[in-house]
């Protein structure tokens, strides 16, 4: 069964200092992971996914994500903190074969002025 | 290019009454999922619609909960007899095509239930 584990409930930055958000992940065959991110009040919008061609995955507003299978792990990074990156994070696995979205708890991302 | 819809916004209801929650898709998307995120259980898939037809239904909670999709396009979901319980966010998504796990799945905004 898949599965995914966000490590971390809530990560506290200062604004122009890095973010990593760390993210697990459980899949018995080829995962399709994702990124979205969720600001208040407002839907999710995709930040980026990998499915399986390069493991270094660039999305939009900076962020990047590296898929590791030896760690079986997918984590947000993003090299430098804007205030407007304060926002709710969810990590997503979909399994080959599937079409269905298992989400992570979700991280809730402060940056600080 | 208008993105996913869903209607209304916010609804409060009365325990025991029954609500729909309407979902237009993405224009040209054959398929569409229902999910329904709340605090104690983080964000939960509920339905999966291939056109018209829902070939997966095991994330709805009880028999109270119903989803129809017409036409390819709009989809309603509705929930008899509401419980305090049914109280969350209702998101609606979108998809290209007919459910690979590859595919990228678009969100609306939510629909806000609040059962008194």
């Amino acid at each position: 069964a898949q599965s995914v584990t966000q490590l971390d409930s809530h990560v506290s930055v200062s604004e122009g200092t890095p973010v990593l958000l760390r993210c697990n992940y459980s899949s018995s065959y080829s995962p399709s992971l994702f990124w979205y991110v969720q600001h208040p009040n407002k839907g999710l919008q995709l930040l980026l996914k990998y499915t399986s061609a390069a493991t270094l995955v660039k999305g939009i507003n900076g962020f990047e994500a590296e898929f590791k299978k030896s760690e079986t792990s997918f984590h947000l990074t993003k090299p430098s903190a804007h205030m407007s990156d304060a926002a709710e994070y969810f990590c997503v696995v979909s399994e080959l074969g599937t079409y269905k979205y298992i989400f992570g708890t979700g991280t809730r991302l402060k940056v600080l002025a | 290019g208008a993105g996913v819809s869903q209607s209304p916004s916010n609804k409060v209801t009365e325990k025991g009454k029954d609500v729909e929650l309407r979902c237009d898709p993405i224009s040209g998307h054959t398929a569409l999922y229902w999910y329904r995120q709340s605090l104690g259980q983080g964000l939960e898939f509920l339905i999966y619609f291939q056109g018209n037809s829902a070939p997966d239904k095991s994330g709805l909670p009880s028999d109270r909960f119903s989803a129809e999709r017409t036409g390819g396009s709009v989809s309603t979901l509705t929930i008899q007899r509401t419980q305090q319980e049914d109280s969350a966010v209702y998101l609606c998504a979108s998809s290209l095509t007919s459910g690979r796990s590859t595919d990228t799945q678009y969100f609306g905004p939510g629909t806000r239930l609040t059962v008194l």
